[in-house]
């Protein structure tokens, strides 16, 4: 079946430091594959989306880039800012109405 | 746009006793989920409905679980009895599914605890 599998966190960075969060992805077909993200007492909220091989999603300074070949959607940010602490959820759906949802990755960013 | 409004947004409950979450999502959105969020097992969904037809109740976790969609702007969430098992955030999401549109909005959620 779908399935999406992402790292392990928590994930604790100082601020500026480059994040990347590891998201692979198992699927029948060719799914449309998101990054959402959860602040403390808020439901989720797309981040980002791509929708095919080798797009590249990109919002508020994350990206990720939609491989195929991997199977893979990692986030990154180049400079990560304390705002940015949250939880992290890649996801995937293949157009059957079901979006299936890694465990999610928590973010601590230090001052 | 006011976006998906859950309440209540929390709700402390002692077991056996029935708890209803409520949800009225995005006007003009015609698909809604129910998820279920708990440390363990991450985010599951538990139905959804499309035109307030349920569609796939496959995630709802036994009988004690129903879901309602009485009209296009109002659905519920209703466990009874309930039990400290089912402790968890519980969110409700819409959407509009089209070729290019396939994202979902999601509530704040219901905290719901079991005593």
């Amino acid at each position: 079946g779908n399935s999406v599998t992402q790292m392990e966190g928590p994930v604790t960075l100082s601020e500026e430091a480059f994040l990347t969060i590891n998201c692979t992805y198992t699927a029948t077909g060719y799914p449309s594959l998101f990054w959402y993200v959860q602040y403390p007492g808020e439901g989720l909220q797309l981040l980002l989306k791509a929708t095919k091989a080798d797009d590249k999603g990109s919002n508020k300074g994350f990206e990720a880039t939609y491989r195929k070949e991997t199977t893979s959607f990692h986030l990154e940010k180049g400079s990560v800012q304390v705002s940015d602490s949250a939880v992290y959820f890649c996801a995937l759906s293949t157009g059957g109405f079901k979006t299936i949802f890694g465990a999610g990755t928590r973010l601590f960013v230090k001052a | 746009d006011a976006g998906v409004i859950q309440s209540p947004r929390h709700e402390v409950t002692e077991m056996g006793q029935e708890v209803t979450l409520r949800c009225k999502p995005i006007s003009g959105h015609d698909y809604l989920f129910w998820y279920r969020q708990t440390m363990m097992r991450g985010l599951e969904l538990l139905i959804y409905f499309n035109n307030n037809v349920p569609i796939d109740d496959s995630g709802m976790p036994e009988d004690r679980f129903s879901a309602k969609m009485p009209n296009a702007s109002f659905s519920t969430l209703k466990i009874q009895p309930s039990e400290p098992r089912d402790s968890a955030v519980y969110f409700c999401a819409s959407s509009v599914f089209g070729r290019t549109n396939e994202k979902l909005f999601f509530g704040s959620g219901t905290q719901l605890s079991v005593l």
